[in-house]
């Protein structure tokens, strides 16, 4: 089973700064197949990038998603009162899908 | 529009078993993997298994296999999964997630059902 792991576990952060966001697999993930995804209180997650750089319908350019192999990030250029919540990522190249633990942003 | 709806709280005593439903709308029922996670408060979410609904063919987390079931029912566009024998650690919201089905790859779960709370108490 791949373990992903994610750091920060927390990020605090003003509005319109800039957030960097790390996940790092346990091993390589198969084709890139990474999933970054936001979730705020009370909601189920919601998909912001696919294939580590893709984003999904939708989602506003200020999401971006890089990396390969093992190490991936997702950058958040201009913070939004609404990105403050919960981000996982996902690999979803092997079986069991896993996900990271979390990094949480908050308001500075 | 597109969207996955499943069904409301549950509260079971620890032995009991439990089974939420998620039924889809807006898209073709038969062209997308269902699968079903579950999260605790404060953690990420866990990956429990998914099914093809088109064919029911399945697929379930090592930890799961023996006390979980999937099922689908192509008429009504709905998903089930039961878990049997619940403990108090089985307490968590319990998702509906789907993915395209596809020979050339794998997808992320574009769209997820609005959660399920399942407690389990004496």
């Amino acid at each position: 089973e791949i373990v992903l792991t994610q750091s920060p576990g927390t990020l605090s952060l003003s509005p319109g700064e800039r957030a960097t966001l790390s996940c790092r697999a346990s091993q390589s993930v198969s084709d890139n197949y990474l999933a970054w995804y936001q979730q705020k209180p009370g909601q189920a997650p919601r998909l912001l990038i696919y294939d580590a750089s893709n984003r999904a319908t939708g989602i506003p350019d200020r999401f971006g998603g890089s990396g390969s192999g093992a190490d991936f990030t997702l950058t958040i250029s201009r913070l939004e009162p609404e990105d403050f919540a919960v981000y996982y990522c996902q690999q979803y190249g092997s079986s069991p899908r896993t996900f990271g633990q979390g990094t949480k942003v908050e308001i500075k | 529009q597109v969207q996955l709806v499943q069904s409301g709280a549950e509260v079971k005593k620890p032995g009991a078993s439990v089974k939420v439903s998620c039924k889809a709308s807006g898209y073709t029922f038969t062209g997308y993997y269902i699968h079903w996670l579950r999260q605790v408060p404060g953690q990420g979410p866990e990956w429990m298994g998914l099914i093809n609904p088109g064919s029911g063919s399945t697929t379930y987390k090592h930890k799961f296999r023996g006390r979980v079931t999937m099922t689908s029912d192509t008429s009504t566009s709905t998903t089930y999964m039961e878990v049997s024998s619940l403990r108090s650690e089985d307490t968590a919201f319990y998702y509906c997630a789907r993915e395209e089905v596809t020979s050339i790859g794998w997808y992320a779960f574009d769209v997820w059902g609005q959660g399920t709370i399942v407690t389990v108490s004496p």
